[in-house]
């Protein structure tokens, strides 16, 4: 059974904070791992897509960065906004173009104004 | 435009009954995908389509059975439900690309309340 860890499960900031949250998972035989935005009452939304070639991704305020070698994920937002808060998601990808997706249980951000 | 579409929105049935679900996408995918979100709210794939093949089956039971009259859709349908069926089901889809870096885009959710 193939375990992804994400911690803290929940994370109270004021707006204005930086913060970050970590996403661990077995590390053999992944293609990519896949970070998602989920707001409550909507849909998963992709943020970044990590590739073996352990480049950092970055979009606006949030970027993340990942490690192959030991199968581990940082997500980091920069002044964090009330409108950041959401559950964020990270799935390493198994299966190739199959798609085999596995989801760990999310990070809660709740940012305060 | 709602590129990843499901309905109903909302599904209260008693036990025992046979719903189903629909999905549709609208982006030329070519893969489409059903999760369920457990109570313990994690995601967990149940099925996907690829070109009208199923290319992945989890341990799900064979009351479930997945259905895709095309490329665009592809509709859950589920006999004899039980309580435990409860949960919200997403719809996915992906277009083929690098292996392991499609996205997948997801539908609005289906609560499911069995009685």
């Amino acid at each position: 059974i193939l375990n992804v860890e994400q911690s803290p499960q929940s994370l109270h900031v004021q707006e204005g904070d930086s913060t970050n949250f970590t996403c661990s998972f077995p590390s053999s035989n992944f293609y990519a791992l896949h970070w998602y935005r989920w707001e409550t009452a909507k849909s998963p939304e992709a943020l970044f897509v990590m590739t073996l070639n352990g480049d950092e991704k970055k979009k606006g305020r949030i970027s993340a960065t990942l490690n192959t070698k030991e199968g581990y994920s940082y997500l980091y937002i920069k002044g964090s906004q009330p409108e950041d808060s959401a559950t964020y998601l990270c799935a390493p990808n198994y299966g190739g173009s199959q798609g085999n997706l596995i989801f760990g249980k999310g990070t809660k951000l709740s940012v305060k104004p | 435009d709602t590129a990843v579409s499901q309905t109903p929105k909302y599904l209260v049935t008693q036990m025992g009954n046979d719903k189903s679900i629909k999905c549709e996408q609208n982006l030329g995918h070519d893969t489409m995908y059903w999760y369920k979100q457990d109570s313990k709210k994690f995601l967990k794939i149940m099925f996907s389509y690829n070109n009208k093949e199923l290319i992945i089956n989890e341990t799900v039971p064979n009351r479930f059975s997945p259905k895709s009259p095309d490329k665009a859709h592809l509709n859950l349908h589920i006999n004899s439900l039980e309580l435990g069926d409860s949960a919200v089901y997403f719809c996915a889809s992906s277009q083929e690309g690098v292996a392991g870096e499609e996205t997948q885009y997801f539908g609005p959710g289906t609560r499911l309340l069995v009685l």
